[in-house]
């Protein structure tokens, strides 16, 4: 199973940009990089995804590294409430045929604190 | 509203039971997904399935066991051979064709008294 890699925690201020590394040395050609995050006593919500290139929505900007190794979540500015445990996973490409492995695995993300 | 639920919020369990842990979507998915999360740890993936009929161990499915006769239902099983059930459960789905994102239930908090 390909596997990423990020830091336990990290501490930001309101109002200041953050960003939260990832690395998947491993990654394939054909994985998508996908990040959620998980406030406390919650299911773990979706914020944004990519392949190749870099990503932006309303919630995030998502950096790509060109070898893929590594990709970036850019909060713009941290907020109270962006304080939560953030995700990098590894979607691996559909396999339409009966028996195909398409684990969805998450390691232990990062803590993300935010200081008022 | 499209989504997924799990039910019950809060579910405990005397020693030996067996309990089943409700997951339900209408978004139409394809796969679903049960993780259990113990306190300041990672999600870790009990069992998955990609289409009716048939699902795939995860990395820690001893002691569980699931179920997926219909397309928008995974119910879960915590067996009484499961020696340390208390956990966060999570559920998750998602269309298998795209890149599309997982939805995940809001969990249920299982105790065992």
């Amino acid at each position: 199973d390909a596997k990423t890699t990020q830091p336990n925690s990290m501490e930001s201020n309101e109002e200041e940009p953050v960003h939260l590394p990832c690395n998947h040395s491993t990654i394939s050609g054909t994985d998508y990089i996908h990040w959620y995050r998980q406030l406390p006593s919650q299911g773990p919500e979706y914020v944004i995804h990519g392949l190749t290139s870099n990503v932006n929505n309303r919630m995030a900007s998502l950096a790509i590294a060109e070898d893929r190794k590594s990709s970036t979540l850019i909060l713009h500015r941290a907020t109270l409430r962006d304080a939560a445990v953030y995700y990098c996973i590894l979607r691996p490409p559909t396999r339409i045929t009966q028996g195909g492995s398409e684990k969805l695995v998450f390691g232990k993300g990062t803590k993300l604190t935010v200081n008022p | 509203d499209g989504g997924i639920t799990q039910s019950p919020k809060y579910l405990f369990r005397k020693e030996g039971q067996n309990v089943t842990l409700s997951c339900e979507q209408n978004l139409n998915h394809d796969a679903m997904y049960w993780y259990r999360q113990d306190p300041g740890q990672g999600l870790r993936l009990i069992y998955y399935s990609q289409i009716v009929n048939d699902f795939q161990k995860g990395d820690i499915a001893e002691g569980y066991s699931v179920s997926r006769e219909k397309k928008e239902s995974f119910p879960l099983t915590v067996t009484s051979a499961q020696k340390n059930p208390t956990a966060f459960y999570l559920c998750a789905s998602y269309h298998r064709v795209g890149s599309t994102e997982a939805f995940f239930g809001q969990g249920t908090r299982l105790t065992v008294v």
